[in-house]
């Protein structure tokens, strides 16, 4: 099973401001990495797939990089509705399709 | 527009059984995989199995295998999933997601809003 990390668990993060998540897997997943947003009461939503492809309808200020076990989901300028908890999940190697636990952002 | 609803969460006992429904509309459902996810209060996401577009495949993690079996009848737009034998850790929000069409398996474009299963004496 491959497991994956996410990092910090909790960002703070002004309004306005740049916020970078980090993810990482326990071996190579090559670029076979999403990334969803989640926000209270709600469910998951697909922002990036691929490792860098924006899903329809996601807003350029979200973007992905990374390949093999080092990801990042970057908010160039975060905006009130940004404000959330962020999993990344690899479907390379598969089953189990493995999710990080988590990175809330939040308002500082 | 792609729609998803779960149905059929509730409370049961430990050791108890239950189905879960999700009804789809917005897609030719037959075209796709499909999945479902769940999430214990206050706890991230864990992918508990998915079926492939004609049922021919199904796969499972391994905390449920043996206890859960996922199926669909494309006829009625639906996926379920049959859980029995239930266990307190089984307590989540469960999610059923549509998987991406086109690329590698394994990416959830659509999530319908959960069905909440607690499982308690």
């Amino acid at each position: 099973e491959i497991l994956m990390t996410q990092s910090p668990a909790t960002l703070s993060v002004s309004p306005g401001e740049r916020a970078t998540l980090s993810c990482r897997a326990s071996e190579s997943v090559s670029r076979n990495l999403a990334w969803y947003q989640q926000k209270p009461g709600q469910a998951p939503r697909l922002l990036i797939y691929g490792a860098s492809t924006r899903a329809t309808g996601i807003p350029a200020r979200f973007s992905g990089s990374g390949s093999g076990t080092e990801f990042t989901l970057t908010i160039s300028s975060l905006q009130s509705e940004d404000f959330a908890v962020y999993y990344c999940q690899q479907y390379n190697n598969w089953p189990p399709l493995t999710f990080g636990g988590g990175t809330k952002v939040e308002i500082k | 527009e792609v729609q998803l609803v779960e149905s059929g969460g509730g409370l049961v006992q430990p050791g108890g059984s239950l189905r879960l429904s999700c009804a789809a509309s917005g897609f030719t459902f037959s075209s796709y995989w499909m999945t479902w996810v769940r999430q214990a209060p206050g706890k991230g996401l864990e992918w508990v199995a998915n079926i492939k577009e004609d049922g021919s495949e199904k796969y499972y993690v391994d905390s449920v295998k043996g206890r859960f079996i996922i199926s669909r009848d494309n006829a009625k737009n639906s996926l379920y999933l049959q859980m029995n034998s239930l266990r307190a850790e089984d307590t989540a929000v469960y999610y059923c997601a549509r998987e991406r069409q086109l690329g590698p398996r394994g990416v959830f474009d659509y999530w319908g809003q959960g069905t909440l299963v607690t499982v308690s004496s």
